[in-house]
This record gives C-alpha cells, structure tokens and sequence, in this order.
C-alpha cells in the first residue's frame, strides 16, 4: 500500500529564514503531487500542484520540488513570516481523482 | 459564504447512536469526498462519489454509508457510532477534468461518548 512520510511533525524557524518541508513516498509512482495548508480548526487549502514531468514549481514565495528517482518532493517557504505558521500537508494522485495525504508537518515562524 | 459548507461544526453524542453529517458545495464539481482525520494520521478517504449515481467505498469506509442527494449535496452517515469513530471530518470536492485540487469544508469535530 501507498506510504506517505512528512519531516518530523513539528518544525521551527526564525522569521525570515527558508522552511523546508520533505514529503517522501513509498509503492507508487503518482503522476503529480499537491501541498496544502491547514489551519486550526480549518480545512485544508490547495496550495501547489507539480506534475511527474515538472522538476519545480514556484508561487510567490513558495516553492515544491519533485523527484520521482529518489521518489520525494520538497516544499520551501522562503523569507518565511508568522503568517505562514500552519500545518503543510503533502497528498499524491492515486488516480481517479483520488489522493492519498500526509499526516503533515507544523511550521511556527518566530518574530 | 463558503463554497462547500459542513454541519454541524461540532457534535457530541454517545455510542450507539445513529448520527448523520452534511456536506453541500456551490462550486458546481461532480466529484465529493468524505475523509477523517486523526492526529498522527493525516487524512483518510471514507467514501467517494464522481456523480449523484456513482458511490465508491475508501479505504476506510466500516462502520460508514453516504447518500449523494444530489450534485451540491454528499451526507455521512454513522449508523451506530462507537468511540473510535471521535475524529474530525472534512467534506471535499474536486472538478471532474484533469489532475485539479481538491476544496475542502472546515469540518465536523465529532466527539463519541
């Protein structure tokens, strides 16, 4: 069965500073890859999508990776700020329109 | 208003008891999703549905049924919850072409006795 593994839960940074985020996939080989946030008692919200084809995506200070040979996607938050504090979670395409998600990992930007 | 609401929010009730949870979009997809997510775990797909006619089981669905009332609307229902069903719940909808993202409710909190 499909495994999914997000970096240590927790994560702590210093305002400004680059957050990096690892998403790391076992068993299959997903056509593309989607990164959400998650706020406190909210739903998940679609951040960025990167297809098999695609080695890196870029939204506004926000950029995931995507290596199908070392089956692992990258998620950075550059010039990070408390406004990014949140949990980030990683989901793959298990075809259908089904993904299968992370259990993510929390990000706290210090002022 | 938000495009796919949830009711209620937050819910408490004992064991045994037959509960029912809502979900409806104004975002027009076909496709709706129920997970669960529990701390650890991430979330787990309960049911699905790509139309009003179409239900698939996800990979926990024990202990779950749905009803798809119509495109805008995807109930969940518990017939007879046990406490390890105590978990939040997200509705979910998706565009029917292509590889799109999924737009989720800000979920039920529900609390078995």
């Amino acid at each position: 069965s499909q495994k999914i593994e997000q970096n240590s839960e927790a994560l702590n940074i210093q305002e400004g500073k680059t957050a990096t985020l690892t998403c790391n996939y076992t068993n299959y080989s997903p056509a593309y890859l989607q990164w959400y946030r998650q706020d406190p008692g909210r739903g998940p919200v679609f951040l960025l999508l990167i297809r098999e084809n695609e080695k890196e995506k870029r939204k506004e200070r926000l950029k995931v990776t995507f290596d199908t040979t070392l089956k692992q996607s990258l998620f950075h938050i550059t010039a990070s700020q408390p406004a990014d504090s949140a949990t980030y979670l990683c989901a793959l395409d298990m075809g259908d329109y089904k993904l299968s998600f992370g259990a993510g990992t929390t990000v706290t930007v210090r002022a | 208003d938000a495009d796919v609401t949830q009711t209620p929010r937050n819910r408490i009730t004992k064991t045994g008891k037959r509960i029912m949870l809502e979900c409806s979009q104004t975002k027009g997809h076909d496709r709706m999703y129920w997970y669960r997510q529990d701390p650890g775990l991430g979330l787990r797909l309960i049911y699905y549905s790509f139309d009003v006619k179409d239900i698939n089981k996800g990979e926990i669905s024990d202990g779950y049924s749905v009803s798809r009332q119509a495109q805008a609307k995807f109930s969940l229902s518990l017939e007879s919850a046990i406490p390890n069903q105590t978990a939040l719940y997200f509705c979910a909808t998706s565009d029917g072409t292509g590889n799109q993202p999924q737009h989720f409710g800000d979920g039920t909190r529900l609390s078995i006795l």
